[in-house]
């Protein structure tokens, strides 16, 4: 079954801990990226990654951190220097062809305490 | 400065009825536009989009007319049904190659209820 999985679903962590989210795809992708939500906010991109070992910053980037060691996997660590952690994270993927659609994973809601 | 909003937070409509849902926006260099269907605690799901070459494209129930010249386009659902009761997003894509050419700008989202 392709697609894309993101754990875990729930995440609880006390101010000042970083924090990784996992993002896993088995769609052969070249493209993943990440995305968080706020309440009755659109989707705001974090970081993005085109190829293994290369990685880009989005709108966001600050006080977050990525990986892109292996093709299927692209790891969001969440710092202690995110001001606002608390959000709904949604990875994605794509080929890299023109109108490819980014395909997402469930989410993961992270709840700073 | 929001590039792509949508500004009708909300939308009611009885089942069976057409549901129309706007989107506006500022960067002439998008060439690519979307709509997703997002469920609350799940991802989005892709419905349908449209080139910037294009005005409009349909499938199934779903249409999206795209006025480049207003910067405006908007998905029409119809019959609209229960299941449609979801937050739908408009995208919209910069021209460009690889990953980056792939960027979206999403809009705030606007919360369809259909009722039965």
């Amino acid at each position: 079954d392709g697609g894309i999985t993101q754990s875990p679903k729930y995440l609880f962590r006390k101010e000042g801990q970083n924090v990784t989210l996992s993002c896993e795809q088995n769609l052969n992708h070249d493209a993943m990226y990440w995305y968080r939500q706020d309440p009755g906010q659109g989707l705001r991109l974090i970081y993005y990654s085109q190829i293994v070992n290369d990685f880009q910053k989005g709108d966001i980037a600050e006080g977050y951190s990525v990986s892109r060691e292996k093709k299927e996997s692209f790891p969001l660590t969440v710092t202690s220097a995110q001001k606002n952690p608390t959000a709904f994270y949604l990875c994605a993927s794509s080929t890299l062809g023109p109108g490819d659609t980014q395909y997402f994973g469930p989410g993961t809601r992270l709840t700073v305490l | 400065d929001q590039q792509v909003k949508q500004n009708s937070p909300s939308l009611s409509v009885q089942e069976g009825r057409i549901s129309i849902l706007n989107c506006d926006y500022t960067n002439s260099m998008f060439d690519y536009f979307l709509w997703y269907k997002k469920y609350p605690a799940e991802g989005p799901t892709f419905l349908i989009s449209i080139s910037s070459i294009k005005d409009k494209n349909e499938d199934g129930r779903f249409t999206v007319f795209l006025n480049k010249s207003a910067k405006h386009l908007s998905l029409h659902i119809v019959p609209s049904q229960p299941g449609d009761s979801a937050v739908y997003f408009c995208a919209a894509r910069l021209e460009g190659v690889g990953a980056a050419g792939n960027k979206l700008t999403f809009g705030g989202g606007t919360r369809v209820l259909v009722k039965p």
